[in-house]
């Protein structure tokens, strides 16, 4: 059974740092890698998609990284900024049900 | 990308009752599903609506409590049905199809008093 894990679950930081959330899971047979954006009460907004074949995807300031054999992907976000506050989760489907398993999430809070 | 558009956006409803909620796609998609998310948790996969025949629940949930539709490929409802204070979560409509990423609802945040 996929599980998967996110690091840290919280994460404080002052504007303009560049900060890296991480993902683990443990079925390395994945189809794809897909982050997500959750701000409080509200739905998930897709920020980057990673197909099993891809090393990496980026889209303005994040930076999203992928190793399928270790289980790992990063989530790299470049200068933050305090609209970048939200919980970040990411989202793994497998080959075999083609469903989505989500991480715990890490929520994010960056100061001006 | 797809638009999605889920009714109502919140609710607060007697136990017992039964509340549905709307999720309807701006265009056709192959596959929608519904998740629940309980307050400080993840996202849990509640089923999958297919189009034109019963969903498909994971373990833990069934359709007595958790009936769904799905009469064509842009809409579907997901019922909570004879709710209790332990079904106050958010549920949201997610779509997508073969290969591409997955689209989200703003979710519905209910709360059962």
């Amino acid at each position: 059974k996929q599980e998967v894990t996110q690091i840290p679950a919280a994460l404080s930081v002052p504007e303009g740092e560049n900060l890296v959330l991480n993902c683990s899971f443990t079925d390395s047979a994945i189809y794809n890698l897909q982050w997500f954006r959750q701000d409080p009460g509200k739905g998930l907004t897709s920020l980057l998609l990673i197909q099993s074949s891809q090393r990496e995807q980026t889209s303005g300031r994040l930076n999203a990284s992928l190793d399928k054999s270790s289980g790992r992907s990063t989530l790299y976000i470049a200068a933050s900024q305090p609209g970048d506050s939200a919980t970040y989760l990411c989202a793994v489907k497998d080959t075999g049900f083609q469903k989505l398993v989500f991480g715990t999430g890490t929520r994010l809070l960056v100061s001006p | 990308s797809a638009v999605i558009s889920q009714k109502p956006s919140r609710d607060i409803c007697q136990r017992g009752t039964s509340l549905t909620i709307q999720c309807q796609v701006d265009s056709q998609v192959t596959m929608m599903f519904w998740y629940r998310q309980q307050p400080g948790q993840s996202l849990t996969l509640i089923a999958t609506a297919n189009q034109g025949s019963e969903a498909t629940y994971e373990s833990g949930f069934v359709i007595d409590k958790f009936p769904i539709s799905r009469p064509n490929l842009t809409f579907s409802t997901l019922t909570v049905s004879n709710m209790s204070p332990e079904d106050s979560s958010i549920y949201l409509c997610s779509v997508e199809d073969i290969g591409t990423q997955a689209f989200f609802g703003q979710g519905t945040r209910l709360t059962v008093v």
